[in-house]
């Protein structure tokens, strides 16, 4: 069974870090592009960034480019998101995704973890 | 970035009856492959979004054949021929062809 456990969340004071982590299981990581993808209080879902199965390619939302940095560690099968100089419009829930095409027809977000909520406020 | 946009964004439907959500883009989803490049995603109350329909019209593993989804470009629609209660939540297409991938504004759907 696939599972995808993010991890890290929590409140953070507008400026500061936080890294989430999301731990894959029940599939083969290093095979996949993974994503993350955030939802604020109440709102839809955005895009955020992706990575492609070796780490070499990465992509980003304009709104957290330069501050947002995304990583994996295919020998831990984990995802991570690396998040600096935070503002409340960060604030949400955020889902690792893994794109289920390994073909590069898609991205198709087959699988999302649970999400973890990240608040920024002082 | 390409714009998704919904409608409508709130459908009380009876049980037993259909439902229709249309999305457009502000530019072609249509790859050069000939696959549109459009998904659908449902988001239970309380639970984390799930695929739904993948390149427009290809449901995903699991979801019953009263999904059915269509379109081509800049046109999409996603229907159910008869809601069921489990249908609840809010339904939101995505364009997987240009980057930043974007999401509509999402259709809230529930049962009268």
């Amino acid at each position: 069974e696939v599972q995808l456990v993010e991890s890290g969340g929590g409140l953070v004071q507008p400026g500061g870090s936080l890294r989430l982590s999301c731990a894959a299981s029940g599939f083969t990581f290093g095979s996949h592009w993974m994503h993350w993808v955030r939802q604020g209080p109440g709102m839809g879902l955005v895009w955020v960034s992706r990575i492609n199965p070796d780490g070499s390619i990465t992509s980003y939302a304009d709104s957290v480019r330069g501050r947002f940095t995304i990583s994996r560690d295919n020998a831990r099968n984990t995802l991570y998101l690396q998040m600096n100089s935070l503002r409340a419009e960060d604030t949400g829930v955020y889902y690792c995704a893994r794109d289920v095409t390994l073909a590069g027809t898609g991205p198709h977000f087959g699988n999302w973890g649970p999400g973890i909520l990240v608040t920024v406020s002082s | 970035d390409t714009v998704m946009t919904q409608s409508p964004l709130s459908l009380p439907v009876s049980p037993g009856e259909p439902a229709s959500i249309s999305c457009r883009s502000s530019q072609s989803l249509l790859g050069r492959n000939g696959y549109n490049y459009l998904d659908w995603y449902l988001q239970k109350p309380g639970q984390s979004p799930q695929l739904l329909m993948y390149w427009g019209s290809n449901r995903a593993s699991g979801v019953p054949d009263r999904f059915s989804g269509s379109g081509s470009g800049t046109d999409f629609t996603l229907k159910i021929s008869r809601v069921e209660a489990e249908d609840v939540g809010v339904y939101y297409c995505m364009q997987a062809l240009h980057i930043p991938y974007t999401f509509g504004q999402g259709t809230k759907l529930d049962i009268k």
